[in-house]
């Protein structure tokens, strides 16, 4: 089955705990991304990756980092999680990143909420 | 900048019940324009989307107009039901990057 999976779907940890949470998709698809979703403020994209070894910054990097070692996973790390990331998470992909009039349908993970006390 | 301004929910419905939820844009060039829908626990899915003005996109029932001269994507269904309950997402993308409105609740009620 074409999906996207993401790990752990819950989580909970205390402040300055390094975490990891993972992202894995089996279509071989290029692109890929991280949004958090807050309430009133919708999806807001954190990091993107274009391709292997390609990432770059979205609208709300600050505070976590990302890295594209393989074409199907994404991790998404925060070396010292503060409160204010407290969210739900979540990871996305798409075939290649597209371009102007060219979309490529994104594919949603499950999600993963993460509360940092 | 892109941005998208949808209307604030939470909104609550009979079943059979017209639902509209409006959505206006603002953004350079010509934009895609997206519903996204999600429900309770899942991730988000794609429920329609226009690559053009005056595109209609549509499923399940579901129908949105892409109209450049009010920059607005507004969802309707004629006929609800509560299996449609969930939270509603427009969104555009006009490269390869999505910026998404806050999101509407909608609750159908049997």
């Amino acid at each position: 089955e074409a999906q996207v999976t993401q790990n752990p779907r819950y989580l909970i940890t205390v402040t300055g705990k390094k975490l990891t949470v993972t992202c894995s998709q089996n279509m071989n698809h290029e692109y890929m991304s991280w949004y958090r979703q807050d309430p009133g403020l919708g999806l807001r994209q954190i990091y993107y990756s274009m391709n292997v070894e390609v990432t770059d910054k979205g609208d709300v990097p600050e505070g976590y980092k990302v890295s594209r070692k393989e074409k199907r996973n994404f991790p998404l790390i925060l070396e010292s999680p503060s409160p204010n990331q407290t969210s739900l998470y979540f990871c996305a992909s798409s075939l290649s990143p597209g371009g102007i009039g060219v979309y490529n349908e994104q594919f949603f993970g499950p999600g993963t909420r993460l509360t940092v006390l | 900048g892109n941005s998208v301004t949808q209307m604030e929910g939470p909104v609550t419905l009979s079943e059979e019940a017209f639902l509209t939820i409006n959505c206006t844009y603002t953004a350079t060039g010509y934009p895609s324009l997206f519903w996204y829908v999600q429900y309770p626990g899942e991730g988000l899915q794609l429920l329609l989307k226009a690559t053009k003005a005056d595109d209609k996109g549509s499923n399940k029932g579901f129908e949105a107009t892409y109209r450049k001269e009010t920059t607005s994507f507004h969802l309707e269904k004629g006929s609800v039901q509560v299996s449609d309950s969930a939270v509603y997402f427009c969104a555009l993308s006009n490269d390869y990057k999505l910026s998404f409105g806050a999101g509407t609740t909608v609750t159908v009620r049997a």
